[in-house]
């Protein structure tokens, strides 16, 4: 069963609007999600990141969302600009002895900044 | 430092070849993981280890996979035999848990492989 999706495949926004991606949860054990950036040929890149404990952490243009009661979380991108244009995937962690030390991603979703 | 270091970066070999992918973490991190990704499963974890020690290799899809790390800068994936199903990339990442709380993981480049 898949704990973190991403229902979106792909989004499409124009340049200088806002980018909203989703993610959604089902572990209610998770302690932080996170984002990661991926252009192609390379690997995923962090991006920002959210505690649990929080419901808002800004980075510049990047703004991430957490919902716990309805289990969702959201990026925000503003403005949105070419650069990027890249795969985002939503990632989730339990706290350390949690039984599992690493990361939980969904399966990404690519958006594309159109000119 | 120069991030995490994975080699090769292509790989195409046959089906029934032996076929052995390279990690090198960023120095000082303590957990090393392997990743798989594919289109049908996205980014799905093999096997991370702490400290060097394998523990948890739930989801090393079969016995035809190994990994190891024998020493804190040095981990290999090993695939033998291979077969066209294990087509994918291949990522490793290391972090260090007990000092960024948020588990954050730096990946390397990735190992395409293709095998035909």
């Amino acid at each position: 069963d898949q704990q973190v999706k991403q229902n979106s495949p792909s989004l499409s926004v124009q340049e200088g609007r806002i980018s909203i991606l989703n993610c959604d949860y089902t572990n209610s054990m998770f302690d932080y999600f996170l984002w990661y950036k991926k252009y192609p040929a390379e690997g995923p890149t962090f991006l920002i990141s959210i505690s649990s404990i929080k419901d808002k952490n800004e980075d510049g243009r990047f703004t991430v969302f957490l919902n716990k009661s309805a289990k969702h979380l959201s990026l925000h991108i503003v403005p949105s600009q070419p650069g990027d244009s890249a795969v985002y995937f939503c990632a989730a962690s339990v706290p350390i002895g949690g039984g599992a030390d690493g990361l939980t991603f969904g399966k990404g979703t690519h958006l594309i900044i159109q000119p | 430092d120069a991030g995490v270091i994975q080699s090769p970066r292509h790989e195409v070999t046959e089906m029934g070849q032996e076929v052995t992918l390279r990690c090198k973490p960023i120095s000082g991190h303590d957990y090393l993981f392997w990743y798989r990704q594919t289109m049908m499963r996205g980014l799905e974890l093999l096997i991370y280890f702490n400290n060097n020690v394998p523990i948890d290799d739930s989801g090393m899809p079969e016995d035809r996979f190994s990994a190891k790390m024998p020493n804190a800068s040095f981990s290999t994936l090993k695939i033998q035999p291979s077969e066209p199903r294990d087509s994918a990339v291949y990522f490793c990442a290391s972090g260090d848990r007990a000092k960024s709380g948020a588990n954050v993981l730096t990946f390397g480049a990735g190992s395409r492989l293709t095998v035909l």
